[in-house]
């Protein structure tokens, strides 16, 4: 069983919207990271959270650590944005990153 | 371009053979962990090093599987009788554990294909 679930798995939206991409966790974590997969396989690191909000350009990711929740936001979204956006854990205690199965986006123009 | 490469890209192979990579981190990183990612799956952890020591198995890494990194810097990991279900993409990344945000920097994968 998957400790780390995203929704939704898979998203399609046009040119502009606003996209929110989901991600909740069983346990108490020291770090969540949202990273970014683009075809071809390679994996780019967005953000590192343990509390609070990070922005940067049209990215917004926030976390709740009482609800073990956090969420990735872009705001204008462009076809550019299209990617699988993965959100992977290191629950604490471990080492290790524990991730989630990615939530594939498409953004039409 | 994240600053980790990763050799061969693509490894198409027959069933029995052994194959190995090879993976090249940030110069001044310490830590070097593997994972691998199956079509539609969000990556799994293999194992990681901490410098030349290997710190922690998955059990995933069956005896077929194993990883070195004799000199604290690159690493290899070697798959000896390949079965068809080790065809995955492998990725490697790379940090500086110890410094305050950890963190990790992926390399572009390997891509195995076991026929």
């Amino acid at each position: 069983k998957n400790e780390v679930e995203q929704s939704p798995q898979n998203l399609t939206a046009q040119e502009g919207e606003f996209i929110t991409i989901n991600c909740s966790y069983s346990v108490g974590i020291s770090a969540l990271h949202w990273l970014q997969q683009h075809p071809g396989g390679g994996i780019v690191s967005l953000f590192m959270l343990s509390s609070g909000k990070k922005k940067h350009g049209r990215l917004i990711a926030t976390i709740n650590i009482q609800e073990k929740h956090s969420s990735l936001h872009i705001t204008a979204s462009h076809p550019r944005d299209s990617a699988v956006y993965i959100c992977a854990v290191r629950f604490q205690g471990a080492q290790k990153l524990v991730f989630g199965q990615g939530t594939r986006l498409t953004i039409n123009p | 371009d994240t600053g980790v490469s990763q050799d061969p890209r693509h490894k198409i192979t027959k069933r029995g053979q052994n194959v190995t990579f090879r993976c090249d981190p940030i110069s001044e990183h310490n830590r070097l962990y593997w994972y691998r990612q199956t079509l539609g799956q969000g990556p799994e952890f293999l194992t990681y090093f901490q410098n030349e020591a290997q710190l922690e198995k998955s059990r995933l890494l069956s005896d077929r599987f194993s990883a070195e990194r004799p000199k604290g810097s690159f690493s290899t990991l070697e798959i000896q009788r390949t079965e068809q279900g080790d065809s995955a993409m492998y990725l490697c990344a790379s940090s500086l554990w110890g410094h305050q945000q950890e963190t990790q920097y992926f390399g572009p994968g390997t891509r195995l294909l076991v026929l």
